[in-house]
């Protein structure tokens, strides 16, 4: 049972514009959630976190919104550069914040 | 210290045999955790290290499947009569408490059974 999920296999976008990746959730006991970033041949690198009793959380480029109601997380890259090109995961814990869930992944591509 | 490492990077064995694999957390993490990733998806829970206690296991880790950590270093995660189905790549990462900042992920161990 995926209880994260990333309905968007793969996105493509302009340099200098904006990016917004999108997460879905089903667990509505979930309250931490954090997005990772991975290049090829490396680990998955952690980006940006959000508790479930905040709605937004920005740090630099980068903001995530939840929407506990609607059991959606986004991430806005703004703007985009060539370097962000990666998979981008999202991942949701309970409380204990020893098991993440992990959602299958977005393929960012960022254009020159 | 420069964050966590596995070792090997790559294994292929041939379906029935065991392997081995090793991960060396960041040296003042407490925490130390396994996952398989499997082509198209995304990293999945194995098992969990509380120092050298293993706290918790998904039942993803059948029984031919087996990590230690002793003393709380090292950790090494074994699979004994290898199946296809268990070519994954296998990531550990550790973290300082809880994974509030997330967790440092090594680069993984790719596994191929053939």
């Amino acid at each position: 049972d995926q209880q994260v999920k990333q309905n968007s296999p793969s996105l493509s976008v302009q340099e200098g514009r904006i990016s917004i990746l999108n997460c879905d959730y089903t667990n509505s006991m979930f309250d931490y959630f954090l997005w990772y970033k991975k290049y090829p041949a490396e680990g998955p690198t952690f980006l940006i976190s959000i508790s479930s009793i905040k709605d937004k959380n920005e740090d630099g480029r980068f903001t995530v919104f939840l929407n506990k109601s609607a059991k959606h997380l986004s991430l806005h890259i703004v703007p985009s550069q060539p370097g962000d090109s990666a998979v981008y995961f999202c991942a949701a814990s309970v409380d204990n914040f020893n098991k993440f869930y992990f959602g299958s992944g977005t393929k960012l591509n960022v254009k020159p | 210290d420069t964050g966590v490492s596995q070792d090997p990077r790559h294994k292929i064995t041939k379906r029935g045999q065991n392997v081995t694999f090793r991960c060396d957390p960041i040296s003042e993490h407490n925490r130390l955790y396994w996952y398989r990733q499997t082509l198209g998806q995304g990293p999945e829970f194995l098992t969990y290290f509380q120092n050298e206690a293993q706290l918790e296991k998904s039942r993803l880790l059948s029984d031919r499947f087996s990590a230690e950590r002793p003393k709380g270093s090292f950790s090494t995660l074994e699979i004994q009569r290898t199946e296809q189905g268990d070519s994954a790549m296998y990531l550990c990462a550790s973290s300082l408490g809880g994974g509030l900042d997330g967790y440092t992920f090594g680069s993984g161990t790719r596994l191929t059974v053939v």
